[in-house]
């Protein structure tokens, strides 16, 4: 157990609706990063969150948003969802270390039908 | 900015064969590199880091990475390999850029060990 949990660990949805993906960070993590793993295109970053200030953005379309709460969980929002969207979310969390490594939570599988 | 390459995409190895799995990298500074090991339909699990110190370096499941600086390479190896070791393999760099670590991470390389 990684100490990074998110829900829902699978999601079935109709293409041009929206889906909230949810992270809890291991506790005292202030970081929390969250990739999109797809087959053609590896394990693509998207978005990290620094003590609930955005830090990094990567290839993240403008439909996809994301925030850091106070209690330093984690969402992910995807809108207007399209087949291409299908893919497993993931949410890591890591310390302040210079060194420190990141700890993946199980993923969300997103189905877009 | 930073960056990880696997140069292959799949590695076959037989069981109880040596197995190393490739991984380069370039940074603007201090290279901090991560293996994780990734199962089908399970995240990614840490395997083990180079932060500075000896050039190689053990870590989980008899595994370990051998840190070159002048050829800024971190290729993982394991002396012998057991069909339980098939999966997804990744390399990571983390590095500070524009106020805050990032970690990025190499394409994979997918490691099949034949009984």
């Amino acid at each position: 157990d990684s100490g990074v949990t998110q829900t829902p660990k699978h999601l079935i949805t109709a293409t041009g609706q929206r889906v909230t993906l949810r992270c809890s960070p291991r506790s005292g993590d202030l970081s929390v990063y969250w990739y999109q793993q797809s087959l053609d295109q590896g394990l693509q970053f998207l978005i990290q969150y620094y003590n609930g200030e955005e830090r990094a953005k990567g290839n993240i379309l403008e439909r996809f948003s994301a925030q850091q709460f106070p209690d330093l969980h984690s969402e992910l929002n995807l809108s207007s969802l399209e087949l291409g969207d299908s893919a497993l979310y993931f949410c890591a969390s890591s310390g302040d270390g210079e060194g420190a490594e990141a700890f993946f939570g199980q993923g969300t599988r997103l189905t877009v039908v | 900015a930073q960056s990880v390459a696997q140069p292959e995409d799949q590695v076959n190895v037989a069981e109880g064969n040596p197995l190393t799995v490739k991984c380069t990298y370039s940074v603007s500074g201090n290279p901090y590199l991560f293996w994780y090991v990734q199962y089908p339909n399970r995240g990614l699990q840490f395997l083990l880091k180079y932060i500075t110190g000896d050039n190689l370096v053990k870590g989980s499941y008899g595994f370990e990475a051998e840190f070159n600086k002048s050829q800024t390479s971190f290729h993982l190896k394991k002396p012998s390999a057991l069909v339980s070791d098939s999966a997804l393999y990744f390399c990571a760099v983390r590095d500070f850029v524009a106020g805050s670590y990032q970690l990025t991470f190499g394409k994979g390389t997918k490691l099949s060990v034949i009984p």
